[in-house]
């Protein structure tokens, strides 16, 4: 069954450093979103993805966060200048454009700063 | 009116046993409500869905319950197993929008 892919599982950084989270989405799939988790918390939204453009943001999707579709099988989310509490397990979800179809997601990056 | 609110926060059951997760929504134009099942150190994996014009939905074990009136959704699983010790999330979602999750629920299941 096909899945969505992302990488790194894990990542480390230093504050204030930039991370880009790189996701395969599956393969014919045109809506693409970014959801992220605090420990223990629920999952909240942060981006829509669609025909190349940003269809919603989220408040926490401030002038730190970017996302950018570089080729026809990548999907980024790049933070710029990463605080504390960006701490948090980032997913990758992508779906097709039937109407009523699930958003499937992937296994995460968790995203520690340090 | 976005969110959608999920009790209980923790379950334990023996096996065998029904566990109940009660959902509800404000938001009258969601179309889509889907549950998530969510293992330690993985995504969320869809579970089952329900469309408002269903009432009831059954794959294997697990049965969502719907009541369009009062804007409530439930999520039933039929002879809970030790595997089934999860994190479990309802959401709802308005035709390709983003997913609103519920809070969570986990639970465990004990042989």
């Amino acid at each position: 069954e096909p899945e969505v892919t992302q990488t790194p599982s894990h990542q480390v950084t230093q504050m204030g450093q930039e991370v880009i989270l790189r996701c395969v989405p599956i393969s014919n799939h045109l809506y693409f979103y970014w959801y992220r988790q605090i420990l223990g918390q629920k999952v909240e939204f942060l981006v829509s993805f669609y025909n190349n453009e940003i269809s919603e943001k989220s408040e926490i999707f401030d002038d730190q966060f970017s996302v950018e579709r570089p080729d026809g099988s990548n999907f980024t989310l790049k933070i710029r200048s990463t605080k504390l509490e960006d701490s948090a397990m980032y997913f990758c979800a992508s779906r097709d454009s039937l109407l009523n179809q699930p958003q499937h997601f992937g296994d995460g990056t968790r995203l520690s700063i340090l | 009116q976005q969110q959608v609110k999920q009790s209980p926060q923790s379950l334990i059951v023996q096996k065998g046993g029904i566990p109940i997760i009660n959902c509800a929504y404000e938001n009258t134009a969601f179309d889509y409500f889907p549950w998530y099942q969510q293992f330690p150190g993985k995504g969320p994996a869809l579970l089952i869905a329900i469309r408002p014009d269903v009432s009831e939905k059954k794959e294997g074990r697990f049965t969502i319950s719907f009541n369009k009136s009062a804007k409530q959704f439930s999520l039933h699983i039929m002879d809970s197993q030790p595997g089934d010790s999860a994190t479990y999330f309802c959401a709802a979602q308005r035709n390709t929008d983003k997913l609103i999750f519920g809070t969570g629920t986990r639970l465990q299941v004990f042989p």
